[in-house]
C-alpha cells in the first residue's frame, strides 16, 4: 500500500522559505501516469491546490502562488519536495502531500503538517 | 479558474437518514469530480471518482452522479462514522478547485 509522509520545518519566520519534503514508501515516484502534488489547508478552513508535477518534471502550479512556488522530484530518494518563498501569516495551514493518477482525483495522501508563519 | 460551490455549507442530520450535498461547476467539466470526506485531524479520504464511480472500499451507501455542471454526493442510511466534512474537487484542468466544504452534523 503506497504511502506518502510529509517532512519539514513547523515554524517558519515571516519573509522566509517554506521547504518542505514528502516520502513515498511503497511505491516508485518515477511510475509513469502520476501526478505528485501538494494541497494545503489553514486551520478550520477549506482545501487548496498548490500545485502538481508529472514524474517527467512538468509542473503546474495554482496562480495565486505560482510566483513564489517551486515543486520537485527526487528520483534517487523517491521523494518530492515544495519551496514557498516570502511566506506570510496567511500561509500558515497544514500541508498535505498527494498523489492524483493521470485523469483521477487524488487518492493517496500523507497524513499532513501543521506549518505556523511566525517571528 | 473553475469554481466549485458547494451547498448546503452545513447540515443536521440523525443517524440513518439519507442527505444529498452538491456542488455546481461553474463551467462544464464533463464527469472529473471526485468527492472527498475529511474527518477531524485527518487527511481527506476519496469516496468517489469520475462523478459517480465508488473508490475502493468506500461504503455503498455512498453514491455520486451527475455531468457538465451539476453534481450530488448522497449518503444513505446515515451512519455515525459519516459525520465529518465533505468536499467536492474537479479535476478536469488546472488549477485544481475544490469545493468550500460541506460539514454533516449531528
Amino acid at each position: 500500500q503506497l504511502q506518502l509522509q510529509e517532512s519539514g520545518p513547523g515554524l517558519v519566520k515571516p519573509s522566509e522559505t517554506l521547504s518542505l519534503t514528502c516520502t513515498v514508501s511503497d511505491g516508485s515516484i518515477s511510475s509513469s501516469s502520476y501526478y505528485w502534488s501538494w494541497i494545503r489547508q489553514p486551520p478550520g478552513e477549506g482545501l487548496e491546490w498548490i500545485g502538481s508535477m508529472y514524474y517527467s518534471g512538468s509542473t503546474y502550479y495554482n496562480p495565486s502562488l505560482k510566483s513564489r512556488v517551486t515543486i520537485s522530484v527526487d528520483t534517487s530518494k523517491n521523494q518530492f519536495s515544495l519551496r514557498l518563498r516570502s511566506v506570510t501569516a496567511t500561509d500558515t495551514a497544514i500541508y498535505y502531500c498527494a498523489r492524483a493518477n493521470y485523469g483521477d482525483p487524488f487518492d493517496y495522501w500523507g497524513q499532513g503538517t501543521l506549518v505556523t508563519v511566525s517571528s | 479558474a473553475i469554481q466549485m460551490t458547494q451547498s448546503p455549507s452545513s447540515l443536521s442530520a440523525s443517524v440513518g437518514d439519507s442527505v444529498t450535498i452538491t456542488c455546481r461547476a461553474s463551467q462544464g467539466i464533463r464527469n472529473d469530480l471526485g468527492w472527498y470526506q475529511q474527518k477531524p485531524g485527518k487527511a481527506p479520504k476519496l469516496l468517489i471518482y469520475a462523478a459517480s464511480s465508488l473508490q475502493n472500499g468506500v461504503p455503498s451507501r455512498f453514491s455520486g452522479s451527475g455531468s457538465g455542471t451539476d453534481f450530488t454526493l448522497t449518503i444513505n442510511s446515515l451512519q455515525p462514522e459519516d459525520f465529518a466534512t465533505y468536499y467536492c474537487l474537479q479535476d478536469y484542468n488546472y488549477p485544481r478547485t475544490f469545493g468550500q466544504g460541506t460539514k454533516v452534523e449531528i
